[in-house]
């Protein structure tokens, strides 16, 4: 079967680091995104990882480990503005991607 | 500029009756996606086409119909017999290979009243 979990909640200080984790079981597995989506909108686009590592995009870093299953995204420096849901998705064959449930973040002043 | 367009923002329906929510992109892509996103769930698939006049049910199919006549639409009809409609609903598209991950619309929000 194919699972993904995230933590349903989190909250962090504006100016502070953050770590959003996921998991995942699931076949034909490609890659893992992630997407960030606020209220009522679409979701967007921040990162993608084929390959174990870190992938540094300013603010935002994402990690893979394949062998383990596991991602997490890192956002620096809060921002108010970063208060949003952030939703890790993996590739689950014919060229679907399966999402989690997302992880809703609250920064606070 | 290329782009995925949803249409409408906010839709209302009474109970018994269908209900097709618009989905556009003129960016050439093959593939064509619909999700369904309630609160605390995620996105559910509902169905997805990889090219014209071929698609396939999602996780979460019973109560839907689409159709994909043309490259550039693929609209989604809520039927009557789906039995909890209210939701936001997400079209997407990708040029057919998911490491490319997906554009999406702005989303249609329906209601049932």
């Amino acid at each position: 079967g194919q699972n993904i979990d995230q933590p349903t909640e989190m909250t962090a200080t504006e100016g502070a680091i953050v770590q959003i984790n996921c998991t995942y079981q699931t076949s034909g597995f490609n890659g893992l995104f992630w997407y960030q989506q606020h209220a009522g909108e679409a979701p967007t686009f921040l990162s993608y990882n084929v390959l174990d590592g870190l992938e540094e995009k300013g603010r935002f870093s994402s990690f893979l480990s394949r062998s383990k299953g596991y991602s997490y995204l890192l956002l620096k420096e809060l921002q108010m503005k970063d208060s949003a849901s952030y939703l890790c998705a993996v590739t689950g064959g014919y060229n679907k991607l399966i999402f989690g449930a997302g992880t809703r973040l609250a920064v606070h002043p | 500029d290329g782009g995925i367009t949803q249409s409408p923002k906010y839709l209302f329906r009474k109970e018994g009756q269908n209900v097709t929510l618009s989905c556009e992109q003129n960016l050439n892509h093959d593939a064509m996606y619909w999700y369904r996103q309630d609160p605390g769930q995620g996105l559910r698939l509902i169905y997805y086409s990889q090219i014209v006049n071929d698609f396939q049910k999602g996780d979460i199919a019973e109560g839907y119909s689409v159709s994909r006549e043309k490259k550039e639409s693929f609209p989604l009809t809520v039927t009557s017999a789906q039995k909890n409609p209210t939701a936001f609903y997400l079209c997407a598209s990708s040029i057919g290979n998911s490491d490319y991950g997906y554009t999406f619309g702005s989303g249609t929000r329906l209601t049932v009243v």
